[in-house]
């Protein structure tokens, strides 16, 4: 069975600061991974996605996350985080031939001013 | 970018009335859809995995005969909440997806309230 973790329910960083969200996968296959964006009542939007490509995938917004097999990680990174980034944040997992998409619990990033 | 649309983006209905939630995928054919339900600072709960043409797959505690899902076509879904309950109250999320290594695209959900 597939399963996603976040480690940290919140996470506040000042503006400027280096930006980490952590999310560990469980996963029998090789998965395909996602991080997910999410504005107050609103629907969710895709910031980046892993796909058995590279390893070190960019995605929107200046994000990136690094596929690490070996940690069974995709933690999600900023160099420099804006206000605007303030928001919640979804770690997905779903195994290759197939659909069904699992998230994780969420991280509420704040920024600082 | 693949876009899904979904109506109406919030409702007040009165209990034990129906409401019907549509989700449409605007610029592309949705393969499947999913229907999630989010509870406030919560994550996502998936309700049902819908195809074009078939009965919905339902997740397990997930009453079938109250949220009733229609996928009539390859572009558009339907969410009925029946004989709804304040405990029915919650934020309903769609999304569609094309092919197998393709991202969920979502909607931007549905608040529903009971009273």
């Amino acid at each position: 069975a597939q399963s996603v973790t976040q480690l940290g329910s919140h996470v506040s960083v000042s503006e400027g600061a280096l930006v980490l969200l952590r999310c560990n996968y469980s996963s029998s296959v090789p998965p395909y991974l996602f991080w997910y964006v999410q504005y107050p009542n609103q629907g969710l939007q895709l910031l980046l996605k892993y796909t058995s490509a590279a390893t070190l995938v960019k995605g929107i917004n200046g994000f990136e996350a690094e596929f690490k097999k070996s940690e069974t990680s995709f933690h999600l990174t900023k160099p420099s985080a804006h206000m605007s980034d303030a928001a919640e944040y979804f770690c997905a997992v779903r195994h290759t031939g197939g659909f069904k998409t699992i998230f994780g619990a969420g991280t509420r990033l704040f920024v600082k001013a | 970018g693949a876009v899904v649309s979904q109506h109406p983006s919030w409702v007040i209905c009165k209990s034990g009335t129906s409401v019907k939630i549509e989700c449409r995928s605007l610029d592309f054919q949705a393969t499947t859809m999913f229907w999630y339900r989010q509870f406030p600072k919560q994550s996502l709960m998936l309700m049902a995995t819908s195809n074009e043409g078939s009965k919905a797959t339902y997740e397990q505690g997930v009453e079938k005969d109250k949220f009733l899902i229609n996928h009539a076509s390859l572009t558009l879904s339907t969410l009925t909440v029946t004989s709804a309950h304040p405990e029915d109250s919650s934020f309903y999320i769609c999304s569609g997806v094309q092919e197998d290594n393709s991202p969920l695209h979502f909607g931007n959900g549905t608040r529903l309230t009971v009273t």
